[in-house]
């Protein structure tokens, strides 16, 4: 099955600085790979996706990386908030299928010192 | 995006009792609904895959007989947690989908405390 490698555990930046989660998945099939944001207690929230055909999406100050011949996906966070502070979790996902789950990474404490 | 529903939020119980955690899908029919665990600082583990009118396939390590989950119908998914134990403390998030949608979709989560 899939396996989905994240790094760093934790990560501390000041505000304003940058942060970039990086994530390896190892099924080449994967070809969709979402990123949560999940705060302390609540549901995870999808920030960004991107899909196989595309290298690279960004949403304000979202980025989302993908190189399909290495295998790996990065998140990028510009101009860090307090409010950014929260556990993110990188996915990928098989084709479609029977069996639609997702293969979660193990998480980015991400703290915006202020 | 999608609204997932969950029930109860949070809920504590004596050892030895079950628990019944209902989610639903308030807008849309959920073909696949999905149940997690996740311990303090860990990841989201993937428990159980349902469908809708089928049994459910249970990731490896998970004791069919203790998390039973029933789908029903499109909109509803249960887990019980028979003989609860305080091992099986845990944060339970349920998730849906269906053929329209590639995003799966999260419910709240239940806080579930085993005294």
């Amino acid at each position: 099955g899939e396996n989905v490698e994240q790094h760093p555990s934790t990560l501390s930046v000041q505000e304003g600085d940058s942060a970039v989660i990086k994530c390896t998945y190892s099924d080449s099939a994967s070809n969709y790979f979402p990123w949560y944001k999940q705060e302390l207690g609540k549901r995870p929230q999808l920030i960004i996706d991107i899909r196989s055909n595309v290298g690279e999406k960004k949403d304000q100050r979202i980025a989302v990386t993908l190189n399909k011949t290495a295998k790996h996906f990065s998140l990028h966070i510009t101009e860090t908030q307090p409010e950014d502070s929260a556990v993110y979790f990188c996915a990928a996902k098989p084709p479609e299928g029977s069996a639609r789950q997702l293969t979660f990474g193990s998480g980015t404490q991400l703290t915006v010192l202020p | 995006g999608a609204v997932v529903s969950q029930h109860p939020s949070r809920v504590i119980c004596k050892s030895g009792t079950s628990v019944k955690i209902e989610c639903r899908s308030l807008d849309f029919q959920a073909t696949t609904m999905f149940w997690y665990r996740q311990f303090p600082k860990q990841s989201l583990m993937l428990m159980a895959t349902s469908n809708e009118g089928s049994k459910a396939t249970y990731e490896q390590g998970v004791e069919k007989d203790k998390f039973l989950i029933n789908h029903a119908s499109l909109t509803l998914s249960t887990l019980t947690v028979t003989s609860a134990h305080p091992e099986d403390s845990s944060f339970y998030i349920c998730s849906a989908t269906s053929f329209s949608y590639n995003e799966q979709f999260f419910g709240p989560g239940t806080r579930l405390t085993v005294l």
